[in-house]
């Protein structure tokens, strides 16, 4: 059974860097598509974008200027840089697996994360 | 982006009946939907995708339907553990986008 784990830090700084790290157990990382997805306290979903396994990205356009991920296949896991924070960052981050090819639904999640962005 | 539009914001419906959700693109995603379930404190599980097929481990009384613009889940014989947020998502054009939502909640 696949598991995925969120880690970080659960209180930010304004301007400062978010940096979550996704530990995944019980399958390879070295396939698949994996994702960051948020949810604002109170709101729905948003993506925020996708590493490939072979180190290859795509970014949502509201986060593009901001985020950075990255994969570590050694150690089965992948990250999430996210820059110049405001409240609005404010939210549960959850990373998850996507699908194979254009097949990018989400079918593993990990529990999520709370991240509060504030002085 | 391709918006994806859910209604209603809010379904009311007693246990034992059935519940039609609705999600709307605002371009065609083809058969590219997936339908997720969120309770509250959980992360979203995943129940629909390629429009109609369930994932694994979801019970037959869950059914997803449509294609191109308009798509539909449709919860049979409402049992108490399906009251909660259900999402769309279309995954068929950059970027990935889900819908606002729609709350079920029981009757």
């Amino acid at each position: 059974q696949v598991q995925l784990q969120e880690s970080g830090p659960g209180l930010v700084k304004p301007s400062e860097t978010l940096s979550l790290t996704c530990t995944v157990s019980g399958g390879s990382i070295s396939r698949y598509f994996w994702s960051w997805i948020r949810q604002p306290p109170g709101k729905g979903l948003e993506w925020i974008g996708y590493i490939y396994f072979t180190g290859s990205t795509n970014y949502d356009p509201s986060f593009k200027s901001r985020v950075t991920m990255s994969l570590d296949t050694s150690k089965n896991r992948f990250s999430l840089k996210l820059n110049s924070l405001t409240a609005a960052d404010t939210a549960v981050y959850y990373c998850a697996r996507g699908g194979l090819g254009t097949q990018k639904y989400f079918d593993y999640w990990g529990q999520g994360t709370l991240v509060t962005v504030s002085s | 982006e391709i918006v994806m539009t859910q209604s209603p914001a809010t379904l009311s419906v007693s246990p034992g009946e059935r519940a039609t959700l609705s999600c709307r693109a605002s371009q065609s995603v083809s058969s590219n939907l997936a339908w997720y379930q969120q309770k509250p404190g959980q992360a979203p599980r995943l129940l629909i995708y390629g429009a109609s097929t369930r994932a694994t481990g979801i019970p037959a009384r869950f059914s997803g339907s449509g294609s191109g613009t308009e798509f539909t889940l449709t919860i049979s014989s409402l049992q108490s553990e399906n009251f909660a947020v259900y999402y769309c998502q279309q995954y068929n054009t950059w970027p990935i986008t889900f819908g606002q939502g729609t709350r079920l909640e029981i009757k």
